[in-house]
């Protein structure tokens, strides 16, 4: 059972353009949704995360978005950069406490 | 925040041996959590570790082929016993800070080869 579901698996996208990665989940105890980007070679990262009592957090080029009503949340990455090609996931966790549950990922590729 | 060494960054072993690897932390945590990560997949649970009593593990991961130690608040041990190249993966070690939303940190991992 898979508790949270991550789109798209793979991704390509144009230097410069927007990418956008979206996670679903259905347990709604869920109250932290962190994004990790990885690299081939490497242990994940993390690179922004968010609670549920916002709607939108950005960090430089990075912002997510959550709709706690739907019971979704995004990854947007403006100006994407070949730079940012990389393997992101998305994860959910209950509290301080306890494992985080992670997406199955999506591999990003920026091509110029 | 807090900082996660871990130990080694990478090993190539032998099938039918064991590795231990190390989780050190820089302050006090309750819960430490061990994950795989096999080639091209996500994360994957191993177990969960809690100071003082008996590590929990998830669906597909047993003691004696994963045993973990916890002696202390801020160390940790994940042994990968009699192993096979199934067993090449990254093993990530995680904390969460108390409270609710806190974020979680992880080790750099370790890189398993299985020759």
């Amino acid at each position: 059972q898979q508790q949270v579901k991550q789109s798209p698996q793979s991704l390509i996208v144009q230097k410069g353009g927007i990418s956008i990665i979206n996670c679903a989940y259905e347990n709604t105890a869920f109250d932290y949704f962190p994004w990790y980007q990885q690299f081939p070679g490497k242990g994940p990262a993390l690179l922004i995360a968010i609670r549920p009592d916002v709607s939108e957090k950005k960090e430089g080029r990075f912002t997510i978005s959550f709709n706690k009503s739907a019971k979704q949340f995004s990854l947007h990455i403006m100006d994407s950069q070949p730079g940012d090609s990389a393997t992101y996931f998305c994860a959910a966790r209950e509290g301080g406490n306890t494992p985080l549950v992670f997406g199955k990922g999506t591999r990003l590729s920026v091509i110029a | 925040s807090a900082v996660i060494s871990q130990k080694p960054s990478r090993d190539i072993c032998q099938r039918g041996t064991s590795l231990t690897i190390q989780c050190q932390v820089d302050s006090q945590v309750t819960m430490m959590f061990w994950y795989r990560q096999q080639p091209g997949q996500s994360l994957t649970l191993i177990a969960t570790a809690n100071q003082g009593s008996e590590a929990t593990y998830e669906s597909g991961f047993v003691i004696d082929k994963f045993p973990i130690s916890r002696p202390n608040l801020t160390f940790s041990t994940l042994t990968v016993s009699n192993m096979s190249p199934e067993d090449s993966s990254i093993y990530l070690c995680s904390v969460g800070l108390a409270g609710r939303g806190t974020e979680a940190f992880f080790g750099q991992g370790t890189r398993l080869t299985v020759v």
